[in-house]
């Protein structure tokens, strides 16, 4: 399966920490993406890596990756209340039909 | 506003009922895409469509069928041949499909499928 894998699958911590996430993947990718979900609501883009690139920035977030481990994380500084929600990682692989592949997801809860 | 609608929020299917979702976006997007999303999991590509009257099969296309008469619609029926439909189903669309395309998905609000 080219299915992207989130560590960990649950995480709590307190506002004003930081959160790191991690992602690892199989097989080559093009581009790696984050996105997050509210409950019940749809997916919302973060943040889009492209294999040839090792960190992004935008605002609280900070994305990593490493295409010799397969992996990259995603840190949100400071992170507030209202940074509670799942966050998946999404693989686009590289070959023909390529397509986004989504992992299970990160449950994130910030506590006030 | 820019963005992708999806309706019904909630829709209530009946044993051997097919049912359909609605998915608009005004966006000008050339691709589309279903997904399916059970409790505690990712997201599964049912269909996806590049252009305007050509669609693909995802992973899980069986029980689904889809058309995309208008660039700007791309609507999904469950069909009761799907025995397993409850689910939250996702619509999103792109600038690029899938092929050539790796960037940014733009997802709807979703439709939740409940079973009676």
């Amino acid at each position: 399966s080219q299915q992207g894998e989130e560590d960990p699958q649950a995480l709590s911590i307190q506002e004003g920490e930081n959160a790191t996430m991690n992602c690892s993947y199989k097989t080559s990718i093009n581009n790696l993406q984050w996105y997050r979900q509210n409950s019940g609501r749809g997916l919302v883009h973060l943040i889009l890596i492209r294999s040839n690139e090792r960190e992004k920035h935008s605002g609280r977030l900070r994305v990593t990756l490493d295409t010799s481990k397969k992996s990259s994380s995603l840190l949100i500084t400071a992170s507030r209340a209202a940074d509670t929600a799942s966050y998946f990682c999404a693989t686009v692989h590289t070959g023909a039909n390529s397509k986004l592949t989504f992992g299970k997801g990160i449950t994130l809860s910030v506590r006030p | 506003d820019g963005g992708i609608t999806q309706s019904p929020k909630y829709l209530f299917r009946k044993e051997g009922q097919n049912v359909t979702l609605s998915c608009e976006q005004n966006l000008n997007h050339d691709a589309m895409y279903w997904y399916r999303q059970d409790p505690g999991q990712g997201l599964r590509l049912i269909y996806y469509s590049q252009i305007v009257n050509d669609f693909q099969k995802g992973d899980i296309a069986e029980g689904y069928s889809v058309s995309r008469e208008k660039k700007e619609s791309f609507p999904l029926t469950v069909t009761s041949a799907q025995k397993n439909p409850t689910a939250f189903y996702l619509c999103a669309s792109s600038i690029e499909g899938l092929a050539g395309g790796k960037e940014t998905q733009y997802f709807g609000p979703g439709t939740r499928l409940l079973v009676l």
